[in-house]
């Protein structure tokens, strides 16, 4: 059973287009997130959402947004891509405990 | 405001050496302390944590020490597989709130055969 599954996997497209990633957890947790890891395999959190309510936004540009319909979806909205868009993105979903369950990423690559 | 400094890589070992990768930190009060892996390919997976001064967190072989005086949680093997070549985070987390995890730059650990 997958925890936390993230689509598409692979995400290829051209600068000024839309996209989105959608992400869902099957675990009953409260709270999930959005990372973004660069080329040298830094992550960085973007969002951290908690009951559909927005907890955490980072310096993050408002091309940026994440949606969450319910407490087990968090999708993440980007306008008008850039370049510099290019990462593995990675949902994740945790308990109260702090441990956080990552998704398998998209590879988003923006040409 | 908290921070993760781990060693940079690559460390590159030979088959049944001894792993040892540096995570010390900087946080306010008294954060949660973990190893997340990262295999080719694939998510973060939770390897190991330590919630409060003293504990071993410990899974695959793997073992971390939460040192307070130190401000370290390094990460060790005593003989690692070529199974293990992944990227290593070091990361924490306070205890108060919806925190963000914080992560170290990661390590990525090549085993040779």
């Amino acid at each position: 059973d997958t925890a936390v599954s993230q689509t598409p996997k692979y995400l290829v497209t051209q600068m000024g287009n839309d996209k989105s990633i959608k992400c869902e957890q099957n675990l009953g947790h409260d709270t999930m997130y959005w990372y973004k890891q660069d080329s040298k395999k830094f992550l960085k959190i973007m969002f951290s959402y908690n009951n559909k309510e927005l907890i955490i936004n980072e310096t993050v540009p408002n091309r940026f947004s994440p949606k969450s319909p319910d407490k087990a979806h968090l999708n993440l909205h980007i306008n008008s891509l850039e370049l510099g868009d290019s990462a593995v993105y990675f949902c994740a979903s945790s308990p109260p405990d702090s441990i956080r369950y990552f998704g398998p990423g998209t590879r988003l690559t923006v040409t | 405001g908290n921070s993760v400094t781990q060693m940079e890589g690559p460390v590159t070992l030979s088959e049944e050496a001894f792993l040892t990768i540096n995570c010390t930190y900087t946080a306010t009060g008294y954060p949660s302390l973990f190893w997340y892996v990262q295999y080719p390919g694939e998510g973060l997976q939770l390897l190991l944590k330590a919630t409060k001064a003293d504990d071993k967190g410990s899974n695959k072989g793997f073992e971390a020490t939460y040192r307070k005086e130190t401000t370290s949680f390094h990460l060790e093997k005593g003989s690692v597989q070529v199974s293990d070549s992944a990227v290593y985070f070091c990361a924490l987390t306070s205890n108060s709130g919806n925190t963000p995890l914080v992560f170290g730059k990661g390590t990525r650990l090549s085993v040779i055969a």
